[in-house]
């Protein structure tokens, strides 16, 4: 079955220190992955997005993801965080229906 | 361009009631769904479109309805109300020729069901 699962529930960190957020996909054929983020109380936003090409993806604000293909893996990157970084952060992939499967999220906590 | 938009962005509701969520899209984009988002389980798929005319389920369409009559509309039907539909309501388009499977998101209806 499709699915995509992350690895935090809940993440938190102090200002300036490094992030990683794990994600793992299963499914086979065309591999379209992506991470959004969610402030609070507000609509999804996408971070960034890998369909082809480097398996390294730069996105907006800062952010990156490397996709692993032997690890299954896209997790997402930020060198130094800041309190504005506080937010849910959603790995979703290509579903079978149109649609994309997303993880259940991962909270992260900067800490001023 | 609007983009996806939706409304209301906040509704709350009896058991029992019906009401209909709205969706509209500008950059007709073939492809459209909807999701819902609790706490803990991230967005699960309720329906989905591929075009004018045609509809199916997605993961958790009970208690919903949908039509698509065009390519710039898709309201979701809430037909009884319960309190286990209390969610966050997200609708999204996507064009079917984009090869980076983009969907383009709204900003979400709150629902509350009492």
């Amino acid at each position: 079955a499709q699915s995509v699962s992350q690895h935090n529930h809940h993440v938190i960190l102090s200002e300036a220190a490094s992030l990683e957020l794990g994600c793992n996909y299963s499914y086979g054929g065309t591999v379209n992955l992506f991470w959004y983020v969610q402030y609070p109380g507000q609509h999804l936003q996408l971070l960034l997005k890998y369909f082809s090409g480097d398996p390294l993806v730069k996105g907006i604000k800062g952010f990156e993801a490397e996709f692993i293909k032997s690890k299954f893996s896209f997790n997402l990157r930020k060198p130094s965080v800041q309190w504005s970084d506080t937010a849910e952060y959603f790995c979703a992939g290509r579903g079978s229906q149109g649609n994309l499967i997303f993880g259940k999220g991962t909270k992260l906590s900067v800490k001023p | 361009n609007a983009g996806v938009t939706q409304t209301p962005k906040f509704q709350v509701l009896k058991t029992g009631q019906s009401m209909t969520l709205q969706c509209a899209q500008d950059m007709n984009h073939e492809y459209m769904s909807w999701y819902r988002q609790d706490p803990g389980m991230g967005l699960r798929l309720i329906h989905y479109s591929v075009g004018a005319g045609i509809t199916d389920q997605g993961e958790v369409p009970n208690g919903y309805n949908v039509s698509r009559s065009t390519t710039e509309d898709f309201p979701l039907r809430l037909l009884s109300a319960a309190p286990s539909q209390t969610s966050v309501y997200f609708c999204a388009s996507r064009k079917t020729s984009d090869s980076s499977y983009e969907q383009y998101f709204g900003p979400g209806t709150r629902l509350t069901v009492t």
